[in-house]
């Protein structure tokens, strides 16, 4: 069965950095996309980033372009997320989701979630 | 807030049925496939709907999906206590080039 494990989350300045990962199995790793996707507490989801199967672009929603940058290695199955310049703003549960299908834009399997904390 | 806009709740006696409903844009639901998620309480969201209507496979056929322009609707019938949780809708849009959810929608079987 999918599992999506993420690891990494805690407690940052702002201004600081934190690097999440995210470890896959139970499906082919490497024939899917993979997202990020954050949900502030007690509030909505919010898309953060999209690397597709092969990892030859990135997409990321406006409120971290230029901070966060996704990234694979489908040797280890596994996703990341470089979060750097972190923002009050910027806690959240962020969950790892594997795309439904390639070009779908969207996904079925999420992750359990890791908590991301930025308070001085 | 959000581009695409849902009730912030809707209830319903057990038993009965109630849909939630999902407004966007010619650039979003207009021209692309909506999802649902149910997010049950602590835990991560899980795929109800994808592509429009269909069902994936292990969810009831008392969920049900449905688009028309740039609106959707989900269908819950037969309501039971365990269906309480926050449901989202959300899908592509090709002028923002980014997934959009729903601001979610809080689901109380009184």
């Amino acid at each position: 069965q999918v599992q999506l494990v993420e690891s990494g989350g805690g407690v940052v300045q702002p201004g600081g950095s934190l690097r999440l990962s995210c470890a896959a199995s139970g499906f082919t790793f490497s024939s899917f996309a993979m997202h990020w996707v954050r949900q502030t507490p007690g509030k909505g989801l919010e898309w953060v980033a999209f690397v597709p199967y092969d990892g030859s672009s990135k997409h990321y929603g406006d409120s971290v372009k230029g901070r966060f940058t996704i990234s694979r290695d489908n040797s280890k199955n596994t996703v990341y997320l470089q979060m750097n310049s972190l923002r009050v703003e910027d806690t959240a549960v962020y969950y790892c989701a594997k795309d439904f299908r390639a070009g779908s834009g969207l996904f079925d399997y999420w992750g359990q979630g890791t908590l991301v904390t930025v308070s001085s | 807030q959000f581009v695409l806009t849902q009730p912030p709740s809707v209830s319903a006696a057990p038993g009965q049925k109630v849909t939630i409903s999902c407004s966007g844009s010619s650039s979003n639901i207009g021209n692309n496939y909506v999802f649902w998620y149910q997010q049950l309480p602590g835990t991560a969201p899980k795929l109800l709907i994808h592509d429009n209507n269909q069902r994936p496979s292990g969810i009831p056929d008392r969920f049900s999906g449905s688009k028309s322009g740039t609106s959707a609707t989900l269908g819950i019938t037969g309501l039971q206590t365990g269906d309480e949780a926050d449901y989202y809708c959300a899908t592509w849009d090709f002028a923002l080039s980014a997934v959009l959810f729903g601001g979610g929608t809080k689901l109380t079987v009184l």
